[in-house]
């Protein structure tokens, strides 16, 4: 079946522009993970989502950063006033919220450089 | 979540079983021990998860002592294609009871497979 997917693949913008990243978890999946990985280190959390409400978003960095996931599929990470620290791959995990381990389906990323 | 710690890179030959040891002194009763792998260019994929002494899957087993304070990734018979990255992380990951089942990963052990 299908996996998480992520859009786009990569996005390049500049400095003070606002981007929007995009993932599709796989369907029935209602838990949704963001995390940003910089090179060289582990991915970090960024927010979870459980249907349409965001339950943590105790790992966005600042208020530039927003997520929505309006009909508790589909959901978008928005970046306003970008900056050159906020390049990094951006990944997108879900997970069918069943059973005591969790796993994780993590899409491809979307790489992100900020100019 | 308990901390972990594992080596930074490890090397290993075709054909090797590799094993790669985590620490995790801290760990709670609740926590499991999961591990991730991760390729170039992709998301980290699930390989294994475990409570107490052994688990075996088709891709790996999963060593835990007795007292839980490390845990064990044995790879049999690696190839060239098992060279990635792979993570250590310990928590209770089950949804409810106030979990999000964020996952925090650390640098992870970059394993170099050589012909």
């Amino acid at each position: 079946g299908a996996g998480v997917s992520q859009t786009p693949s990569n996005k390049v913008t500049e400095k003070g522009k606002y981007v929007e990243l995009r993932c599709d978890p796989i369907s029935g999946h209602t838990a949704l993970y963001w995390y940003r990985q910089s090179l060289g280190q582990g991915p970090e959390f960024l927010i979870y989502f459980q249907g349409t409400g965001a339950a943590d978003d105790s790992g966005l960095p600042n208020d530039r950063f927003f997520a929505v996931r309006p009909e508790g599929s589909v959901s978008t990470l928005k970046i306003q006033r970008t900056e050159r620290g906020d390049s990094a791959v951006y990944l997108c995990a879900s997970s069918p919220m069943a059973g005591a381990n969790n796993e994780q389906f993590f899409g491809p990323g979307t790489r992100l450089t900020v100019l | 979540l308990a901390k972990t710690t594992q080596p930074i890179s490890m090397d290993s030959y075709e054909g090797q079983e590799v094993n790669i040891t985590c620490s995790h002194n801290n760990i709670a009763t609740n926590d499991y021990i999961t591990w991730y792998q991760q390729f170039p260019s992709q998301g980290p994929r699930f390989i294994i998860q475990g409570y107490k002494t052994k688990v075996t899957n088709e891709v790996a087993s999963l060593f835990i002592p007795a007292d839980r304070k490390s845990s064990t990734l044995s790879l049999p018979r690696v190839s060239l294609s098992d060279t990635a990255v792979y993570y250590c992380l310990v928590g209770d990951l089950r949804h409810g009871s106030g979990n999000t089942g964020k996952l925090i990963f650390g640098q992870g052990t970059t394993l170099q497979v050589k012909p």
